[in-house]
């Protein structure tokens, strides 16, 4: 059974610093990696995905994925106060009908 | 934007009794789920389904039921609530399965007593 492990499990950053988050995940078939991001009492909200080994970058989040370490992470240029949210990894893998998700990091952004 | 909505938002249910909580999509997706969320932690899957007519097992499915009577419609069933079932539950919607993003409603908390 995909097992998916997030560090550290909560961080406070000042505003303007980067912002790293880790994802672990057990099973190499695994195919489809995602970060979703949750405001205090919301909906969970998809930031981004990637597929294939390398680094996505969409605006201040950069997502860097190496399957051979079974890791992957996010990163978030120059955070702001709005990005203080629980975040939240999860895995699928090929033909997998449903995402696993991780435990989740808070991430606290202080002005 | 994708619309998946909830209900009910919030209730509390006595130990022992019937919960049914509903989710209805207007997406057009195939595939359907309900996850749990305890207080600040991750989701865990407790039943999807990919048909109407049709529900698969999650990761946590003991003591939960799911029916899809519809593509639009999937209600997740507590028969006997327990103590140890009060948390926050999400439905979501996605086109095409895990590959794809999960739209999520609200969130429906469930209270047992």
């Amino acid at each position: 059974q995909q097992k998916v492990q997030q560090s550290p499990e909560s961080l406070i950053v000042p505003e303007g610093a980067m912002t790293s988050l880790n994802c672990t995940f057990s099973d190499s078939a695994s195919q489809y990696f995602a970060w979703y991001r949750q405001h205090s009492g919301k909906a969970p909200k998809a930031l981004m995905s990637i597929f294939s080994n390398g680094e996505k970058e969409e605006g201040r989040f950069t997502i860097h994925l190496n399957k051979a370490s079974l890791h992957f992470s996010l990163h978030i240029r120059d955070s702001q106060p709005s990005d203080s949210a629980l975040y939240l990894c999860a895995v699928s893998m090929q033909g997998g009908r449903a995402l696993i998700f991780g435990t989740g990091t808070t991430v606290s952004v202080s002005p | 934007e994708a619309a998946v909505t909830q209900s009910p938002r919030s209730k509390v249910a006595v130990t022992g009794g019937k919960v049914t909580l509903s989710c209805h999509q207007t997406n057009n997706h195939d595939y359907m789920y309900w996850y749990r969320q305890d207080t600040g932690h991750g989701l865990r899957l407790i039943h999807y389904s990919y048909v109407a007519d049709s529900t698969e097992k999650g990761d946590i499915p003991d003591g939960y039921k799911a029916s899809r009577p519809s593509q639009e419609n999937f209600s997740l069933i507590l028969e006997l609530a327990s103590l140890s079932q009060t948390a926050v539950y999400f439905c979501a919607s996605s086109d095409r399965g895990s590959g794809n993003t999960l739209y999520f409603g609200e969130g429906s908390r469930l209270i047992v007593v």
